[in-house]
């Protein structure tokens, strides 16, 4: 099937401080990719949707300006956490979806936490 | 409101026996439910896909039900192993091209010996 990475894996920062989480696709390119944000023991929600090129769509009560995102090429889509604080601390999963395809494929995830 | 609904105690599942998982559903049209397994710190990944005008969907120790009338997916898992351990999730998908998927919380499956 097909594989999507992260990096970083994990990650500590301070407070005001901003982190940049890189989505690959490793084996296909994904005209879509998508950010979900997962606290502990809850369901993975979607925050935006990313296409290659183009601005990404944000879901409701979601920051555009806090979380940044780039889909600059078909194989790779960064988030940024700009001036994170300890209220984004969470898991943070990507998604990507091979043109006509009928799934998503995740990657492994990144853990954030902000002192 | 919309609403996704999966049982949120774990399920404990002696070795050998089939675990049956449920996903309820409500003010949702889904075209397609997606059935995904979730080990801790790491993403889900992907089982099965089930379709509106599909009753069953198997895949090798795998099953799922759809019945759009109840709004409900079963998900089984036959002849149970501890690796089966995991959070199983699913996912609804409107618009059945899987540019978005609204996932369930998930229920978690503990296999034991």
């Amino acid at each position: 099937g097909a594989v999507v990475s992260q990096h970083p894996s994990r990650v500590i920062c301070k407070s005001g401080t901003s982190v940049k989480i890189e989505c690959r696709s490793l084996d296909f390119q994904a005209t879509t990719m998508f950010w979900y944000r997962q606290f502990p023991k809850q369901s993975l929600m979607l925050m935006a949707t990313s296409n290659e090129g183009s601005k990404a769509t944000y879901e409701q009560g979601v920051e555009k300006d806090k979380f940044l995102i780039n889909h600059a090429s078909l194989t790779l889509s960064t988030l940024t956490v700009t001036s994170a604080h300890p209220e984004d601390s969470s898991f943070y999963i990507c998604s990507a979806r091979e043109p006509n395809e009928e799934t998503q494929y995740f990657g492994p995830g990144t853990r954030l936490l902000v002192l | 409101s919309q609403k996704i609904e999966q049982n949120s105690e774990a399920l404990n599942i002696q070795e050998g026996k089939t675990a049956t998982l449920t996903c309820n559903y409500t003010n949702y049209s889904p075209a397609y439910l997606q059935w995904y397994r979730q080990d801790p710190g790491r993403g889900p990944v992907f089982l099965l896909l089930i379709r509106e005008n599909e009753k069953e969907k198997r895949k090798e120790r795998l099953k799922v039900t759809f019945d759009t009338t109840l709004k409900q997916s079963l998900f089984h898992i036959t002849a149970s192993q501890p690796a089966d351990s995991a959070t199983y999730l699913c996912a609804l998908d409107e618009t059945g091209t899987a540019s978005k998927l609204t996932f369930g919380t998930g229920t978690r499956l503990q296999v034991t010996l």
